[in-house]
């Protein structure tokens, strides 16, 4: 089946320095993967669409400037938390639906746990 | 940013007992979903529904999409041990850019 890896699955990182995570889809092409955020305990919330060749789409309230979306290639994006705080410690998943594949065709990262200290 | 309202939130339960959870929503989806997470992982599809109506089983598991296309509910069948975790239902719209919008979850518990 598809796969995609993230790395790195976790980091920790002081306060006031940035993160880079990378989302990769292994064995298929996208032009579009999901960045998304999960607190304990909560659901996923999708953060961003990062869109191979074009600028990411942030979602309602999600500060752009502070989580950089990088689209280099059809099977890598990667998402920078810029000067992070303790309030960015958060578990962090990418998505990737593989290239014409219906919904059900999204697979998703193992997820990154961040903790900023 | 839009949620579903998926109940329960928290299940303790019996090996052996059968579970049932729903998803409910105010808007219209074109597909729901359900998946499984794991502590620490990422979530996997358990089943995909597509048409209203559609009633669909894999293995022990059989979900529904609601004929309002705002529902869908998930059953469990003689839970196992390895049942454990939490589960989210998912709605999607076919058309655009495939974002999916997540219920929120609910956790699984099995006492042996």
């Amino acid at each position: 089946g598809a796969v995609v890896s993230q790395h790195p699955s976790w980091v920790i990182c002081k306060s006031g320095t940035s993160v880079k995570i990378e989302c990769r889809s292994l064995d298929f092409q996208a032009t579009t993967m999901f960045w998304y955020r999960q607190f304990p305990k909560q659901s996923l919330m999708l953060m961003a669409t990062s869109n191979e060749g074009s600028k990411a789409t942030y979602e309602q309230g999600v500060e752009k400037d502070k989580f950089l979306i990088n689209h280099a290639s059809l099977t890598l994006s990667t998402l920078t938390v810029t000067s992070a705080h303790p309030e960015d410690s958060s578990f962090y998943i990418c998505s990737a639906p593989r290239l014409a594949g219906g919904l059900d065709e999204q697979y998703f990262g193992p997820g990154t746990r961040l903790t900023v200290t | 940013g839009q949620q579903l309202n998926q109940s329960p939130q928290s299940m303790f339960i019996q090996e052996g007992e059968d579970v049932s959870m729903n998803c409910t929503s105010s808007s219209i989806f074109n597909t729901w979903l359900w998946y499984k997470q794991d502590p620490g992982e990422g979530p996997v599809l358990l089943i995909a529904l597509y048409k209203a109506g559609e009633l669909t089983s894999n293995g022990r598991l059989t979900a529904q999409f609601g004929i309002t296309r705002k529902d869908s509910f998930l059953n469990i069948s003689a839970s196992i041990p390895s049942d454990v975790g939490i589960y989210f239902c998912a709605g999607g719209k076919i058309q655009g850019a495939q974002k999916l919008v997540f219920g929120q979850g609910t956790r699984l518990t099995i006492n042996p």
